[in-house]
């Protein structure tokens, strides 16, 4: 089935914890995000890949490292969990980064940092 | 700054007609989305305008006017299945998404 995966699907992490999130796509999209959806607050773009090989900064990359070695797989990593980073994280994939273009939506992962 | 703003919370009956509010400031227009949110569930695509007007799809439409920085999302026939959150989200100059924060939308029997 074509679509958006992500994994871990929750996690409860300590501060200070490396911690990487998965996020693979069969729909040969070019290009990919990662956001994440606080209560209140509308999905803040963490990092962007508009293709493989390239990636970019979006509203809050602070904490966040991406890489894009691939078409299909855009992993997001903390490298040292703070409590602030506790947060439902979005992965999403467009066919490209363009006028129009519909982005779609991995199912979630639900991160807290205690 | 770039500002999304649409209303934190609507109620409506099943069966009514709803209309949810956009309002947008932003560095360049390429379009606006509205997306629907379940709870506990991924955002899913229900409509995009770039030009002025009204795009009908099914029981859902979408009004967009460029000039007034405003668009709206009209529900008819409302279901139970309808109570979600709708978001609202804007293609900037650089084609990325600026998101409002959504209406949560509480469909009564």
């Amino acid at each position: 089935i074509a679509g958006i995966t992500q994994a871990p699907t929750s996690q409860i992490l300590a501060a200070g914890r490396r911690m990487t999130l998965r996020c693979t796509q069969d729909m040969r999209h070019n290009a990919m995000y990662w956001y994440r959806q606080d209560l209140g607050l509308g999905l803040r773009l963490i990092h962007y890949s508009n293709t493989a090989g390239t990636t970019g900064k979006g509203e809050v990359p602070d904490g966040y490292s991406v890489s894009r070695a691939n078409t299909d797989d855009f992993p997001l990593t903390l490298a040292s969990a703070v409590p602030s980073q506790t947060s439902v994280y979005f992965c999403a994939s467009s066919e490209k980064a363009g006028v129009g273009d519909t982005q779609y939506f991995g199912p979630g992962t639900r991160l807290t940092v205690l | 700054g770039q500002n999304i703003d649409q209303p934190t919370e609507m109620t409506a009956t099943e069966g009514a007609i709803v209309q949810i509010n956009c309002t947008y400031q932003t560095s360049g227009f390429n379009g606006l989305f509205w997306y629907q949110q379940h709870a506990g569930e991924a955002p899913t695509f229900l409509s995009y305008n770039v030009l002025d007007g009204l795009e009908e799809k099914g029981r859902f439409s979408s009004f967009l006017s460029r000039s007034k920085g405003y668009s709206y999302l009209l529900l008819k026939e409302l279901q139970m299945k309808d109570s979600a959150s709708y978001l609202c989200a804007v293609m900037d100059s650089n084609y990325q998404l600026i998101w409002g924060a959504g209406t949560k939308l509480i469909i009564k029997p």
